[in-house]
């Protein structure tokens, strides 16, 4: 059972452009929301999380938008450049004891930024 | 370097031998994870440990998987006996507490023969 889907699988974007990646859960438990970035060969790296305490965060030109009420939740790349060209996860983690801990991933989005 | 370090970055196994991945957290961090990746998959959670302690193994296939984070020195997976599909790439986080962000460090990728 997916607990957390991710679309689009795959997003080519011009310089300068907005990327936007959505997900949706199912869990109700989950109660925080990171987003990832990956380059290839490496690790996934910590880019922005959002609490369901609020229904926006900005960090720079990475925002995520949360919707609790319709369960869903979506990263937008202001700006965007080929430096952010990457695979981008999405992940859900349960409230309560640590709430990030045993995260849940999306299946990921290969962003392409084309020059 | 004080990010989390992963050692071996590529491992090659051939079916019947056992792996061993080694997992150094970030400095000050009591809190490791793994993960394994599956290609076009996002990572799947297979086992939360603090020093000494595995608190949650939930994802940990039943067989052939441990785990351990000891007093001294890094946390290690450990694979029994490995088949062609456990080819993945191993992922370890840590953080300084369990409601804090976990740190990823560049994995290990094994590849079964």
């Amino acid at each position: 059972q997916q607990q957390v889907k991710q679309s689009p699988q795959s997003l080519i974007v011009q310089k300068g452009g907005i990327s936007i990646i959505n997900c949706a859960y199912e869990n109700t438990a989950f109660d925080y929301f990171p987003w990832y970035q990956q380059f290839p060969g490496k690790g996934p790296a910590l880019l922005i999380a959002i609490r369901p305490d609020v229904s926006e965060k900005k960090e720079g030109r990475f925002t995520i938008s949360f919707n609790k009420s319709a369960k869903q939740f979506s990263l937008h790349i202001m700006d965007s450049q080929p430096g952010d060209s990457a695979t981008y996860f999405c992940a859900a983690g349960p409230a309560g004891g640590g709430s990030n801990y045993k995260l849940t991933f999306g299946k990921g989005t290969l962003l392409t930024v084309n020059p | 370097n004080a990010g989390v370090m992963q050692n071996p970055r590529h491992l090659v196994r051939r079916r019947g031998q056992e792996a061993r991945l080694r997992c150094s957290p970030m400095k000050g961090h009591s809190h490791v994870y793994w993960y394994r990746q599956l290609p076009e998959e996002g990572l799947k959670f297979m086992v939360y440990l603090q020093k000494e302690n595995i608190i949650d193994e939930s994802g940990m296939p039943k067989e052939r998987f441990s785990a351990e984070f000891p007093k001294e020195g890094p946390s290690i997976l450990r694979i029994q006996q490995v088949v062609r599909g456990d080819s993945a790439a191993y992922f370890c986080a840590s953080s300084g507490q369990s409601n804090q962000p976990q740190h990823f460090g560049d994995g290990t990728r094994l590849s079964i023969l």
